[in-house]
């Protein structure tokens, strides 16, 4: 059965740094997106992406962040210098379908900046 | 804006032991509402969904029905297992949500003990 994939599973970095995590989405899959999970708090959206351009965003989504399809697989969300407050569970997502349905997610990435 | 709550946890269960988490929801409109779960290790997967009130939702023994009258979306099972111990969230997308973000709950954690 097809799945979503991330890597890594965990990333250590130093605040200030920047850091790139990585999703393989369904190969068939149009719609990506990054959402995250501060310990204990919500499950948060950040972005949408279809066609090549953010679709959608949130406040938390600031200059700080991008996201890019380098290629045909892969969906990168950088974190261009990472602060202590970035520290949290990192999920991409994609769907084929437009309209309100199923978001097939991937296993996360744990990011603790020190 | 659209907004998800949930019971807090853990939920600790004996196993065969009746199971309700409970969810209630803030939108305009008719959203669609779903169940994720979230097993130890691995990403959120869809449990089942609604799109419309008065819809059931079911699966692998999971139900859930979607009451516009109190906008919740409460998940039960008759006799949980084990292997039913994970974390659950509900979330929803709003009906004029043109690309599909998913707003959550907090999570409640479901421990079932032998």
């Amino acid at each position: 059965e097809p799945e979503v994939t991330q890597t890594p599973s965990h990333q250590v970095t130093q605040m200030g740094q920047e850091v790139i995590l990585r999703c393989v989405p369904i190969s068939n899959h149009l719609y990506f997106y990054w959402y995250r999970q501060i310990l204990g708090q919500k499950v948060e959206f950040l972005v949408s992406f279809y066609n090549n351009e953010i679709s959608e965003k949130s406040e938390i989504f600031d200059d700080q962040f991008s996201v890019e399809r380098p290629d045909g697989s892969n969906f990168t969300l950088k974190i261009r210098s990472t602060k202590l407050e970035d520290s949290a569970m990192y999920f991409c997502a994609s769907t084929g379908l437009a309209g309100r349905n199923e978001q097939f997610f991937g296993p996360g990435t744990r990011l603790t900046v020190l | 804006g659209n907004s998800v709550t949930q019971m807090e946890g853990p939920v600790t269960l004996s196993e065969e032991a009746f199971l309700t988490i409970n969810c209630t929801y803030t939108a305009t409109g008719y959203p669609s509402i779903f169940w994720y779960v979230q097993y130890p290790g691995e990403g959120l997967q869809l449990l089942l969904k609604a799109t419309k009130a008065d819809d059931k939702g079911s699966n692998k023994g999971f139900e859930a029905t979607y009451r516009k009258e109190t906008t919740s979306f409460h998940l039960e099972k008759g006799s949980v297992q084990v292997s039913d111990s994970a974390v659950y969230f509900c979330a929803l997308i709003g009906e004029n949500t043109g690309f599909q973000k998913l707003v959550f709950g907090t999570g409640t954690r479901l421990l079932v003990s032998p």
